[in-house]
């Protein structure tokens, strides 16, 4: 399969715990993206990267999230000290920069629950 | 911020009816697109629109754009059940900006 996997599927952890998400884009790919959806709601926008530059951050996207994408291929997302406000679907896409589109392929997101 | 406003919130439908789904922007864009999320899984990308495009066609989808309403339309002809699911417009150069979201459900 070449297209954006995420990892892992499901998380469920207590509240106060440290969770980390990895994300493979496809492998051409140079942009990547991080979304947050809730349920009922459209994706909003947490964070991108470009190659291993990290261009925009969402004001979402508080202290306790940080993500990286190191070398430019995978990233990871972290959230320390989760909360349960931070349940939701976290979405990963990728793309290929090309004129002015962003055609962004999604992977199938890992669902965090938070106790 | 959310962008796109999709509209209406819910539709259903018979199979073999078709389904229009508006969308609604505020900023000027450079394209539009369309993509479509089963329950409980990531976004599949449908279709993209260009800014100087009017109408577009991909196989059972047609979709069209005025800019000078900053909306957008997508018919889905001929529904079938494999259609149920929800539909999203996103906006944006960069991160895309996403609305609330059509929930289709087409009945057997």
């Amino acid at each position: 399969d070449t297209g954006v996997s995420q990892n892992p599927r499901h998380k469920i952890t207590k509240r106060g715990q440290n969770v980390t998400f990895r994300c493979d884009p496809i492998s051409e790919h140079n942009r990547l993206y991080w979304y947050r959806q809730t349920l009922g709601q459209g994706p909003e926008f947490l964070t991108y990267f470009q190659n291993e530059a990290q261009l925009e951050k969402s004001r979402l996207l508080s202290d306790r999230f940080s993500a990286e994408r190191p070398k430019g291929s995978f990233s990871t997302l972290e959230i320390q000290r989760t909360e349960q406000g931070d349940s939701a679907m976290y979405l990963c896409a990728s793309s290929l920069v090309l004129d002015l589109t962003d055609t962004q392929y999604f992977g199938p997101g890992t669902r965090l629950t938070v106790l | 911020s959310q962008q796109g406003e999709e509209d209406p919130q819910a539709l259903s439908i018979q199979e073999g009816e078709n389904a229009t789904m508006n969308c609604s922007y505020k900023t000027s864009i450079n394209n539009l697109q369309w993509y479509r999320q089963n329950s409980g899984r990531g976004l599949v990308h449908l279709i993209l629109i260009r800014s100087n495009e009017r109408e577009k066609h991909s196989g059972r989808l047609r979709v069209t754009l005025d800019t000078s309403k900053k909306s957008s339309s997508l018919l889905i002809t001929a529904s079938r059940a494999a259609d149920t699911a929800s539909y999203f417009c996103a906006t944006g150069y960069g991160y895309a900006r996403f609305g609330a979201g059509t929930r289709l459900t087409v009945k057997p």
